[in-house]
């Protein structure tokens, strides 16, 4: 089967930094995307990898090893306002995009 | 401004009826999707359409519906054959073609059946 697993909930302090995992097992792979979701809102596209390394965007990094089937998105400087879920989600070989449960990001001041 | 529209935000229905969620697209796209997103669970995907008057089942099609006689808009039917249809529905679009191409959402619509 095809499975994204994440970590249900994390917690982190105002100002620090954060990672947050993501594993994977898909019929192929062709790019692994990052979406942030505010409670009750839509998900909002944050990064994509398609090769391994670290995609830099801001206060927001996201890493990619896929022989390892393991990415993970960093987050810097935490702000009250990234308290969100965080999808992780993996194109496979048919173009079908396989969804993390998400990853509830809790920040305190 | 470009973007996708779902309405309405909530919709309450009784048990036994058809109810159908809007979805519509200015963003030019070829590509719409319908997911399902319930508590503690990744997005499920209902239905997609890759172009105008062709539309494919995801993994949870049963109970569902869609047409797509125009690029703009994808409704989606959720029929009394559906189980359990008290979830939050997103709609979303992008780019047809084989790059891996971010999806952009709409707000969604929270469906309570009773």
């Amino acid at each position: 089967g095809q499975n994204i697993d994440q970590p249900t909930e994390m917690t982190a302090t105002e100002g620090a930094i954060v990672q947050i995992n993501c594993t994977y097992q898909t019929s192929g792979f062709n790019g692994l995307f990052w979406y942030q979701q505010h409670a009750g809102e839509a998900p909002t596209f944050l990064s994509y990898n398609v090769l391994d390394g670290l995609e830099e965007k801001g206060r927001f990094s996201s890493f990619l090893s896929r022989s390892k089937g393991y990415s993970y998105l960093l987050l810097k400087e935490l702000q009250m306002k990234d308290s969100a879920s965080y999808l992780c989600a993996v194109e496979n070989s048919n173009y079908q995009l396989i969804w993390g449960a998400g990853t509830k990001l809790i920040i305190k001041p | 401004d470009g973007g996708i529209t779902q309405s309405p935000k909530y919709l309450f229905r009784k048990e036994g009826q058809n109810v159908t969620l809007s979805c519509e697209q200015n963003l030019n796209h070829d590509a719409m999707y319908w997911y399902r997103q319930d508590p503690g669970q990744g997005l499920r995907l209902i239905y997609y359409s890759q172009i105008v008057n062709d539309f494919q089942k995801g993994d949870i099609a049963e109970g569902y519906s869609v047409s797509r006689e125009k690029k703009e808009s994808f409704p989606l039917t959720v029929t009394s054959a559906q189980k359990n249809p008290t979830a939050f529905y997103l709609c979303a679009s992008s780019i047809a073609g084989q790059a891996p191409y971010e999806q952009y959402f709409g707000p969604g619509t929270r469906l309570t059946v009773t």
